[in-house]
């Protein structure tokens, strides 16, 4: 069965400290990997995807990066971190089914920037 | 921008009873799919229906994709159904973009 793991369960830092946040998913050969943000009352937003190892898109802008060094790793990071960074981050892959591309998440990490 | 609806915001059911939340997406799209948010944040996929109708449980799920908009019935009201209710769509943007509307908080009470 599949597994997705996220690491860590929740952070507490500074702002202008750098982020590395991370996610494996077993079980899964080749998977699409996504990166989730929710703010703290606010909608989940995609900022990145990642169809193949070493290939990553961005699709919102908040001054974080992405990368995939594994076919079930996916790594966000940030070298300094804004306050506006905190939320919760959730990780995500999905295989083409026969109806598209269902999406399943992992548990999440709760960032707070102070 | 591709948007998503949830209605109502809220809702307070007595155990037992029975519930039905709305979507509605502001194009057209080919994949819903709900979501429960436990309160701790984690997302628990709960019926992936792009259209038609699907079941699971005690939840039943109605797309009509000609009318922009998705339904889910809870039957039978428990109170661990307690949390938010999230909907979410695929538009016609690239990476398999879910865009999610802001969720419906359900509250069972015994």
């Amino acid at each position: 069965a599949q597994t997705i793991h996220q690491w860590p369960v929740a952070e507490i830092k500074a702002v202008g400290s750098p982020l590395s946040l991370g996610c494996t998913i077993k079980g899964k050969s080749s998977p699409n990997l996504y990166w989730y943000w929710q703010a703290t009352g606010g909608t989940l937003q995609q900022l990145f995807y990642s169809i193949t190892v070493g290939q990553v898109e961005s699709v919102v802008q908040l001054n974080l990066s992405a990368s995939r060094p594994k076919d079930d790793q996916f790594i966000l990071s940030t070298e300094k971190l804004l306050l506006s960074h905190s939320g919760f981050y959730l990780c995500a892959w999905s295989l083409e089914g026969d109806w598209g591309y269902e999406q399943y998440f992992g548990p999440g990490t709760r960032l707070t920037v102070l | 921008e591709q948007q998503v609806q949830q209605s109502p915001a809220s809702l307070v059911l007595q155990e037992a009873e029975n519930a039905e939340l709305q979507c509605s997406f502001s194009i057209f799209t080919n994949q819903v799919q709900w979501f429960y948010q436990r309160p701790g944040g984690r997302l628990v996929s709960l019926l992936y229906n792009p259209s038609g109708t699907k079941q699971s449980g005690r939840l039943t799920s109605t797309t009509v994709i000609k009318e922009r908009r998705s339904s889910l019935h809870i039957s039978s009201s428990q109170i661990t159904d307690s949390g938010t209710y999230l909907c979410a769509m695929e538009g016609n943007s690239a990476g398999n973009k879910l865009t999610f509307g802001i969720g419906t908080r359900v509250l069972v009470r015994p």
